[in-house]
């Protein structure tokens, strides 16, 4: 098992350009987050989904993030307009539901200049 | 509203010396907590869960509903336990995890 997957690694972009980040969870979980980590913040949850259907979107800071699940293994986090302060780590985890840990992928560092 | 408050943004202690990373919380009913652990280039893995009640590398967290806390402890830190190590708090009937901001350990040769 690969664990979560999430791609890019790493995105340098400049203030303005749409960002995509892409994350692929452990075959069989039924649960995604989206989490955002910072220095000042720590680990922020942006938006959770159960079985693709957003949940929990109460973290997403503003409009211009946004977050699909199409489909059991395959989920997109999209900033648009990016801005410089939106430079962090985001990480997508995954579990098999309630009572269940959540499993992490390697997380995209994301920089906005 | 919950939160978890993980006091100490740093950490260090020498090699051979016990070591305790605070973590507080707060929450209304019966929640279950966590410690995450992130080493250096790897992702965040899960490190122990306080219904397991199990020892994982030597460390040991126990939850004290009296004073909403999880601490988690070793009594002799090794160099391999420098890492990041998140709180985790889920509440009843819930999915999702609430972070702390985490603290940074730093085990001194």
């Amino acid at each position: 098992d690969a664990g979560v997957i999430q791609s890019p690694r790493h995105e340098v972009t400049e203030m303005g350009q749409e960002v995509t980040l892409r994350c692929k969870p452990i075959s069989g979980h039924n649960s995604l987050f989206w989490y955002r980590q910072t220095m000042m913040r720590g680990l922020e949850l942006l938006i959770y989904f159960n079985n693709n259907v957003p949940i929990d979107d109460s973290g997403m800071p503003e409009d211009r993030f946004s977050a699909k699940m199409p489909n059991a293994s395959f989920s997109t986090l999209k900033i648009q307009p990016s801005e410089p302060r939106d430079s962090a780590v985001y990480f997508c985890a995954s579990s098999l539901g309630k009572n269940s840990p959540l499993h992490f992928g390697n997380g995209t560092r994301l920089t906005v200049t | 509203a919950q939160r978890v408050t993980q006091p100490e943004k740093l950490l260090s202690v020498f090699k051979g010396a016990p070591v305790e990373l605070k973590c507080n919380y707060s929450y209304s009913g019966s929640p279950e907590l966590f410690w995450y652990v992130q080493y250096s280039r790897q992702r965040l893995q899960l490190l122990l869960r306080h219904i397991s009640r199990e020892s994982i590398k030597g460390f040991t967290a126990d939850l004290n509903k009296g004073e909403t806390s999880f601490h988690l402890k070793k009594p002799f830190a090794q160099e391999e336990d420098s890492a990041m190590y998140y709180c985790a708090l889920r509440g009843t009937g819930a999915n999702n995890l609430f972070f702390g901001t985490g603290t940074r350990l730093t085990v001194i040769p």
